[in-house]
């Protein structure tokens, strides 16, 4: 089962920054949070992994909270390209017995 | 890098019949992963392999299926016979075996078994 919970749906104005919530309360301190996103009919797509940091590169940021309980994946311009199901993951970074358990995701619609 | 290449990207079969669905990953990745979405069941993992070795099968769903690994930048994954419940998109990703490192997905295959 997915060790993390998301909102089914949301929905952004293009332009706007698009903010995902993701609860992953029972995440242990050696599993990292990644998010993934998948656009109709095509294959998921990485988008940002984190440990305990805040991260940033070219497609979004993420933010951790201190006790590394929830995160926010933050789309800082939203465009209509990134409407798409969103995937939060914890998944153990140095084991990969354990392998990526991908939940229903959010649905974010980003409207003109 | 061409990214992962799967084949065919779509297959169309009667039930009974064999399918075997292709993937290359990308050159240098030593993990390979067989998923497998539908409506109903979302994106599940179906096996994936190091080194050429498969490692977990345990999301298999039964018998009729089966996948290789017969050399680094070639897998298969295979359904005999096929049944209709077989309709998914199927979805091969690779990896590099470090800590913190991430799987890159391929475009996937669309099965429709009538």
């Amino acid at each position: 089962d997915a060790k993390t919970t998301q909102p089914t749906s949301m929905d952004c104005a293009e332009g706007r920054a698009a903010n995902l919530p993701c609860n992953h309360s029972t995440i242990s301190g050696n599993e990292y949070v990644y998010w993934y996103r998948q656009i109709h009919s095509q294959g998921p797509q990485y988008i940002i992994h984190g440990l305990k940091n805040n991260e940033t590169n070219e497609m979004a940021s993420l933010i951790i909270t201190e006790d590394r309980k929830s995160s926010t994946l933050i789309l800082p311009h939203a465009t209509l390209r990134d409407t798409a199901v969103y995937y939060c993951i914890v998944r153990v970074g140095d084991n990969y017995g354990q392998n990526f358990v991908f939940g229903p995701g959010t649905r974010l619609s980003v409207l003109p | 890098d061409a990214g992962v290449i799967q084949s065919p990207r779509h297959e169309v079969t009667e039930m009974g019949q064999e399918v075997t669905l292709r993937c290359k990953p990308i050159s240098g990745h030593d993990y390979l992963f067989w998923y497998r979405q539908t409506m109903m069941r979302g994106l599940e993992l179906l096996i994936y392999f190091n080194n050429n070795v498969p490692i977990d099968d345990s999301g298999m769903p039964e018998d009729r299926f089966s996948a290789k690994m017969p050399n680094a930048s070639f897998s298969t994954l295979k359904i005999q016979p096929s049944e209709p419940r077989d309709s998914a998109v199927y979805f091969c990703a690779s990896s590099l075996g470090v800590a913190g490192d991430t799987q890159y997905f391929g475009p996937g295959t669309r099965l429709t078994v009538l």
